[in-house]
Order: C-alpha cells, then structure tokens, then sequence
C-alpha cells in the first residue's frame, strides 16, 4: 500500500543532543511538509518542499533544519532540543499537481526532550 | 491576519447527529478541508469543499458558504470510534494550508 511512513514514531533526546527525524513515502508525490503539532493545538507548519524546492517558513527557528535527498525522503533535524520542543513531529505529502492538493500524514514521531 | 475558529470542545451521544462548526478569515480562499485526529494519531483527511454546498460522503457530510466565510462537519448516527479531533483547514491564496486548532469530540454511550 502506498503511504507515508515516519520513524521512530517516539523518539526520546535529552536537552540539547542533536536528534533527527526521517521520513518516506511511496507516493510519489511531489510535495513534502513537516509539521510541529503540540497536544490540543492545530499543526505548525515547519518546512515544505516542493520536488527539491526548499521552501523554509518565516517563523521557523534556526534550530530546526531539513533535508530532501532524493523524492521519497525527508528529514527533520533538530540541532539543539529544548524543552519547548517536544511536541509530535507531523510529516505530509501532497502530489503538487495544479490546484488545491490534498495532504495524507504519516503516523508522526513524538518527540520528547528530557 | 488569517484566522480559523472551531470550538475547543464539544460532547454528543452515541447514536446522535452532530455538527462541528467553523469559520474562517483568509487571505484568499481555494478551500477548505476537515480531517479527522485521534489522540496520539496523525490527521487523517475526511473532505474537501470548494464550493458552496454540502457534500455528503457515508456518515459525515461537510458544508461550506464562502459568503459567510463558515463551513460546518455533519457526523450522524455516531459511534464511539467517532471520538476524536476534527480539524478545520483553509487552502488561501497561496495555497498555504491554514489550521484550526481542532474541535475534540467526546462521545457518550
């Protein structure tokens, strides 16, 4: 079955250890999005990336770092986790056709910073 | 500044209809989704609306009047497994998907 498929789905760091989150699909499709979703909050749009188009949201902090090597993978990195980060890490995709795209999740990675 | 509203909370009866309300102020609108969110879970998408009107699909239909900037998710005969997070999301004008904060569906036997 074609899906999104995020690993580890939990992921536990201490403050300030590097940590990074991966993400692949078998959708082919073109869009990739990671998300910071904190409990009872709507999705925060971190970075999306339209094929190897990098696009970085105005309010994310530098602390957070993606890379895109190929089509099916994305990573999120994390540089320096603070408390304030723990939160699940929502990875998307859409097909990037004209128009208004549909975006399918993956089951997310929840992340928490000791 | 772009703006969606859904209420926090809401309860209903197993077996009973249920409406969860939205409405939204964007910068452009190309429209307007409702996924679904259990808890510890990733949204799951439930419908697409672009047009004025109800689109029905099984047991949840989705309106939407872009007039009133108001769109609403309609949940019939409701079942536990129904108990969950419903988000509200508009496509603006640049296709910049805008996030409601999610509406939580408590279900009662």
């Amino acid at each position: 079955d074609a899906m999104v498929i995020q690993n580890p789905r939990y992921q536990v760091t201490q403050f300030g250890k590097p940590v990074t989150l991966s993400c692949s699909q078998t959708l082919n499709h073109n869009v990739m999005y990671w998300y910071q979703q904190k409990s009872s909050q709507a999705p925060k749009l971190l970075f999306h990336y339209y094929d190897k188009d990098f696009n970085n949201e105005a309010d994310t902090p530098d602390n957070f770092q993606s890379r895109r090597p190929n089509t099916s993978f994305c990573f999120l990195d994390i540089r320096s986790p603070g408390l304030g980060d723990a939160a699940m890490y929502l990875c998307a995709t859409s097909p990037g056709g004209q128009g208004a795209d549909t975006q399918y999740f993956g089951p997310g990675t929840r992340l928490t910073v000791l | 500044g772009q703006n969606i509203d859904q209420p926090t909370e809401m309860t209903a009866t197993e077996g009973a209809i249920v409406q969860i309300n939205c409405t939204y102020q964007t910068s452009g609108f190309n429209g307007l989704f409702w996924y679904q969110q259990h808890a510890g879970e990733a949204p799951t998408f439930l419908s697409y609306n672009v047009l004025d009107g109800l689109e029905e699909k099984g047991r949840f239909s989705s309106f939407l009047s872009r007039s009133k900037g108001y769109s609403y998710l309609l949940l019939k005969e409701l079942q536990m497994k129904d108990s969950a997070s419903y988000l509200c999301a508009v496509l603006d004008s640049n296709y910049q998907l805008i996030w409601g904060a999610g509406t939580k569906l408590i279900i009662k036997p």
